[in-house]
């Protein structure tokens, strides 16, 4: 069965320093990673994901994530953060069975502080 | 268009009650999602509809139903709930046949006293 592991519960940082979210995944088949970001009292938004091809992805507000199948990680990364990022981050593995079923790891909670 | 819509944003009911959430998407999706989140935890799925049928149902509680009248809606109907089904329901909607996103709503929060 698939699974994520996501391996902080909590990511302090300050603004303007770098960040790492980490996220391992398990998987016997074809694999599909997400990353989505809910902010407070709201739904998930899609960050990034990797389907295929290319083994790193960018957002548009300057995340990137790398897919490594040999350390089977898909870790976020952002080179300077806002405060504006702080909210969770989940990483997520799709199974296609038709329809997907999206199994999320328990979260990474980001917070930026001044 | 990559909105998905939910009403009501808040509901709150008694153990007797029957209320549904209600879920749109005009992106063309033919699977639709519920997911039930609580605090400070990840979602995690209910139902899927693919095609208007159901095709996955996570062992949920039968107080939960769900209906997929047509390709656009999604209706959750609730009866006889219990405090613990108190939190955040998502619904999502995405492709079928290829893996590709998963488009959220922002929820409807549900208290039941």
């Amino acid at each position: 069965a698939q699974s994520v592991t996501q391996l902080d519960s909590q990511v302090p940082v300050f603004e303007e320093a770098p960040v790492e979210l980490r996220c391992n995944y398990s998987s016997s088949v074809s694999v599909y990673l997400f990353w989505y970001v809910q902010y407070p009292n709201q739904g998930l938004q899609l960050l990034l994901k990797y389907l295929s091809g290319s083994t790193l992805v960018k957002s548009i507000n300057g995340f990137e994530a790398e897919f490594n199948k040999s350390q089977t990680s898909f870790h976020l990364r952002k080179p300077s953060v806002h405060i504006s990022d702080t909210a969770e981050y989940f990483c997520a593995v799709s199974v296609s069975q038709g329809a997907q079923k999206l199994v999320f790891g328990q979260g990474t909670r980001l917070t930026i502080n001044p | 268009d990559t909105e998905v819509t939910q009403t009501p944003k808040h509901l709150v009911m008694g153990m007797t009650n029957k209320k549904s959430l209600k879920c749109e998407q005009h992106m063309g999706h033919r699977a639709m999602y519920w997911y039930k989140q609580k605090a400070k935890k990840p979602p995690e799925l209910m139902f899927v509809y693919s095609y208007e049928k159901l095709s996955i149902n996570e062992s949920v509680p039968s107080r939960f139903s769900p209906e997929c009248p047509n390709s656009s809606l999604l209706n959750l109907h609730l009866h006889a709930l219990q405090p613990e089904d108190s939190a955040l329901y998502l619904c999502a909607s995405s492709q079928v046949l290829v893996v590709d996103t998963q488009y959220f709503g922002p929820g409807t929060r549900l208290t039941v006293l």
